[in-house]
């Protein structure tokens, strides 16, 4: 069964410091790969995906995301954090006319 | 990327009554989705509305507890029956784009967030 492991719960980082956070999955098949935002009180907004060919994706708000098949991780990355950035994060992994199975969410808090 | 909306956008109900929460997309589309997240946690799925068939639900949920309508492309109703405070979570509805040869990826509404006192 697939599966999504995000091992921080929480990650604190200086406005302007750069950021990753880890997703690590399990899927039978080529995995589609998906990371979502959501801040407090909204909804999901979907950041970025992977279906295939680059194994780095660019999304928005100038987040980014590798691909990495050898580690199965898709972890996503901003070079500059934003105060705004300030919400938590969900990895998620599916396919076409399949749910999605998201990870356990990592809060991501910004100190200026 | 489809535009959802929902209502109610919150609601606090007594234990033992029904909520319907309702589902409205801005395109037609042929997949639709309702997931759980419960305080602090993670979301997870529901069951799978397709319009014209039966909605397919995920296991430890039932259709008793949570009876879906999906009578066209753009319209859905997830109903919470019976509740409990246990049922306290956001609901959220999401829609897949793409057709036949989408990609999995699903866009979501603001959510219904329900209290059960």
């Amino acid at each position: 069964a697939q599966s999504v492991t995000q091992p921080d719960i929480h990650i604190t980082v200086s406005e302007g410091a750069s950021l990753e956070l880890r997703c690590n999955y399990s899927y039978g098949a080529t995995p589609y790969l998906f990371w979502y935002v959501q801040s407090p009180g909204q909804g999901l907004q979907l950041l970025l995906k992977y279906f295939s060919g680059d194994t780095l994706v660019q999304g928005i708000k100038g987040f980014e995301a590798e691909f990495k098949r050898s580690q199965s991780s898709f972890n996503l990355r901003k070079p500059s954090v934003h105060w705004s950035d300030a919400a938590e994060y969900f990895c998620a992994v599916g396919a076409h006319g399949n749910k999605l199975v998201f990870g356990a969410g990592t809060i991501l808090r910004v100190k200026s | 990327s489809a535009v959802i909306s929902q209502k109610p956008s919150r609601d606090i109900c007594q234990r033992g009554t029904s909520l319907t929460i309702q589902c409205q997309v801005d395109s037609q589309v042929t997949m639709m989705f309702w997931y759980r997240q419960q305080p602090g946690q993670s979301l997870t799925l529901i069951a799978t509305a397709n319009q014209g068939s039966e909605a397919t639900y995920e296991s430890g949920f039932v259709i008793d507890k949570f009876p879906i309508s999906r009578p066209n492309l753009t319209f859905s109703t997830l109903t919470v029956s019976n509740m409990s405070p246990e049922d306290s979570s956001i609901y959220l509805c999401s829609v897949e784009e793409g057709g036949t040869g989408g990609s999995g990826e699903q866009y979501f509404g603001p959510g219904t967030r329900l209290t059960v006192t």
